[in-house]
């Protein structure tokens, strides 16, 4: 399966900064897409990443906060931006060869907001 | 009501024990189901996957799928320490959105010496 990295793979940011999360594969992909996983609740699909073109939202996600880019097969870049305490979570990059394959994860960023 | 239900546990079982990990779902439209370990720190490591009802096998790992009662099952055979995680169900809809997962909250699972 893909090798999917990650970075960073923790931060402590504070309140109202931005933090970018850099997914890299090893290589090419179809679909990539960015989860988030909160303390005791499901991995949340945040959007997925189009390539050349704008993500993709969930209901509940909006691109002026988690403004994404995925500038080729291999590549993906998060926002999280105007960060507060509530944003505090891992964020993970997961990515499938074609459109109905299983995902695999990358090993997620660890983001706390102060 | 989550469209993916999971017992979060933690579940605990002695080393050699036959571990059954279980999620209910409410989609009809379900039809695609994996399963994930998760070990801390680390992301979700997918174990198994499955398109049909019935039951698949891999090594020590069997997936059950019975979509009449919307009831999905691991069963780890011969447990071992190593297999202490937290095991992820999940599913999706196979109509070009088949890698858009619904997951269950987790199970967490230690298996002791």
């Amino acid at each position: 399966s893909a090798v999917i990295s990650q970075k960073p793979s923790r931060d402590i940011c504070q309140r109202g900064t931005s933090l970018t999360i850099q997914c890299q594969v090893d290589s090419q992909v179809t679909m990539m897409f960015w989860y988030r996983q909160q303390p005791g609740q499901s991995l949340t699909l945040i959007a997925t990443a189009n390539q050349g073109s704008e993500a993709t939202y969930e209901s509940g996600f909006v691109i002026d906060k988690f403004p994404i880019s995925r500038p080729n097969l291999t590549f993906s870049t998060l926002t999280v931006s105007n960060m507060s305490p509530e944003d505090s979570s891992i964020y993970l990059c997961s990515v499938g060869t074609d459109i109905n394959s299983p995902l695999h994860f990358g090993n997620g960023t660890r983001l706390t907001v102060t | 009501q989550k469209e993916v239900e999971q017992d979060p546990g933690p579940l605990s079982v002695p080393e050699g024990a036959i571990v059954s990990l279980n999620c209910t779902y409410s989609n009809s439209a379900f039809q695609y189901f994996m399963w994930y370990r998760q070990y801390s720190r680390k992301g979700p490591e997918l174990l198994m996957y499955t398109y049909s009802s019935g039951n698949k096998e891999d090594g020590r790992f069997t997936a059950q799928v019975d979509k009449s009662s919307k009831y999905i099952s691991l069963f780890i055979r011969d447990s071992q320490p190593s297999d202490s995680a937290t095991y992820l169900c999940a599913a999706a809809v196979l109509t070009g959105g088949g890698n858009k997962l619904t997951f269950g909250t987790g199970t967490q699972l230690k298996v002791e010496l």
